[in-house]
């Protein structure tokens, strides 16, 4: 089946604990991106990935680390997580920029 | 720079029309219009690309306005299947670029 799979699908951590959400898909899509998504403010993509190897900031990407070394996975890193990055999570792939999108399940996260 | 969505909620009778405005500031290349219903992740209706066709999914129709930059999503003899949050998300420049920029979302309430 044709999916982007997250992991965790809900964490809970501590202010400067590093974490890393996963992402991988089995599509063999050359794009990639996070988004977070908080109440009345939407999607705001954080980091995008047009393909192996490159990555590029979106609109929100202070906070965040990604990598691309595989086609297929496109981790997101919280080098020292706050408070303010509470939020749903979502990755998306597509084959190539502006087709359609396939997003994961959503990882809910909360920094405490 | 986000695009704004108008209106920011809608409530429907099921068989009624309704109409959704996506405006930017900035020139457009394409316009990505995506559903999320509560509690998942979002899902792709249709994407406009600068110079192209109108575009259609079942009963939703699109169209891109280049020159105004907007984009407006047409929900004809609605049902109660498409209630949910509607995001339109922009990209800007010549399309060589992955930043995609979503609005704050349009919630559809269709009703019986």
């Amino acid at each position: 089946e044709a999916q982007v799979t997250q992991n965790p699908r809900y964490l809970i951590t501590v202010t400067g604990k590093k974490l890393t959400v996963t992402c991988s898909q089995n599509m063999n899509h050359e794009y990639m991106s996070w988004y977070r998504q908080d109440p009345g403010l939407g999607l705001r993509q954080i980091y995008y990935s047009m393909n192996v190897e490159v990555t590029d900031k979106g609109d929100v990407p202070e906070g965040y680390k990604v990598s691309r070394k595989e086609k297929r996975n496109f981790p997101l890193i919280l080098e020292s997580p706050s408070p303010n990055q509470t939020s749903l999570y979502f990755c998306a792939s597509s084959f190539v920029m502006n087709t359609e999108a396939f997003f994961g399940q959503g990882t809910r996260l909360t920094v405490v | 720079q986000q695009p704004v969505q108008s209106p920011q909620a809608v409530i429907l009778r099921e068989g009624e029309d309704a109409v959704i405005n996506c405006s930017s500031s900035k020139a457009l290349y394409s316009v990505h219009w995506y559903r999320q219903k509560h509690g998942e992740a979002p899902v792709f209706l249709m994407i406009l690309l600068k110079g192209g066709e109108q575009m259609r999914h079942e009963k939703i129709s699109a169209s891109f306005n280049e020159k105004k930059q907007q984009s407006s999503l047409y929900l004809t003899a609605s049902q109660l299947s498409y209630s949910g949050t509607y995001f339109c998300g922009t990209k800007g420049g010549s399309g060589n670029t992955g930043k995609l920029i979503f609005g704050q979302g349009t919630t559809l309430q269709v009703k019986p």
